[in-house]
């Protein structure tokens, strides 16, 4: 149980053009799920918490109009990557917790390589 | 302000001894420990966790041990398996539900 599936796990686009990633909980309803990206090496930073039925959280240094958040049902929530440039290029990864479940893990995709050209 | 560290970058362990991964954290308001295990090109799998008032959580071969006067943790994985070199996540939970990760160390276990 508490499967989270993440889509597409591998893109490549234009520069200037937007990207939507999905994540979706197979087994589960998640009122809350996690934006999380990874560089090369580095930790995997927190961007943003998708609330499903209201607007997203967003981190500190994270652009909310560049990365926009919609999680509109209880399984599904998108992450768009708009006017996408070389820069934001990384692993973008999500999670969700499962809140019948007694423990405080989340569960994460399988992430999102996103690169661009 | 890194508040979970992992200050090995990696570590190297014989096939059948005892893998020691630490993490040290700032922040006294973390309510859960959590380890998570990740491939490359794969989202993190999660371990085992412990509870900031309790001291030690057991299963299977892993041990997480927790040190809140030090403010340090540590995982142990007894004995080492060759499936176990990875990079290892120590992870903290805040009271807003947020999990919050270290830079992360790879295991490598050596035949």
């Amino acid at each position: 149980g508490a499967v989270v599936s993440q889509h597409p796990s591998r893109v490549i686009c234009k520069s200037g053009t937007s990207v939507k990633i999905e994540c979706r909980s197979l087994d589960f309803q998640a009122t809350t799920m996690f934006w999380y990206r990874q560089f090369p090496k580095q930790s995997l930073m927190l961007m943003a918490t998708s609330n499903e039925g209201s607007k997203a959280t967003y981190e500190q240094g994270v652009e909310k109009d560049k990365f926009l958040i919609n999680h509109a049902s209880l399984t599904l929530s998108t992450l768009t990557v708009t006017s996408a440039h070389p820069e934001d290029s990384s692993f973008y990864i999500c999670s969700a917790r499962d809140l019948n479940r007694k423990g405080p893990e989340a569960f994460f995709g399988q992430g999102t390589r996103l690169t661009v050209v | 302000d890194q508040q979970v560290k992992q200050n090995s970058p990696s570590l190297s362990v014989q096939e059948g001894r005892i893998s020691i991964l630490n993490c040290d954290y700032t922040n006294s308001m973390f309510d859960y420990f959590l380890w998570y295990k990740k491939y490359p090109a794969e989202g993190p799998t999660f371990l085992i966790s412990i509870s900031s008032i309790k001291d030690k959580n057991e299963d299977g071969r892993f041990t997480v041990f927790l040190n809140k006067s030090a403010k340090h943790l540590s995982l142990h994985i007894v004995p080492s398996q060759p499936g176990d070199s990875a990079v290892y996540f120590c992870a903290a939970r805040r009271s807003d539900d947020k999990i919050i990760f270290g830079k992360g160390t790879r295991l490598h276990i050596l035949p």
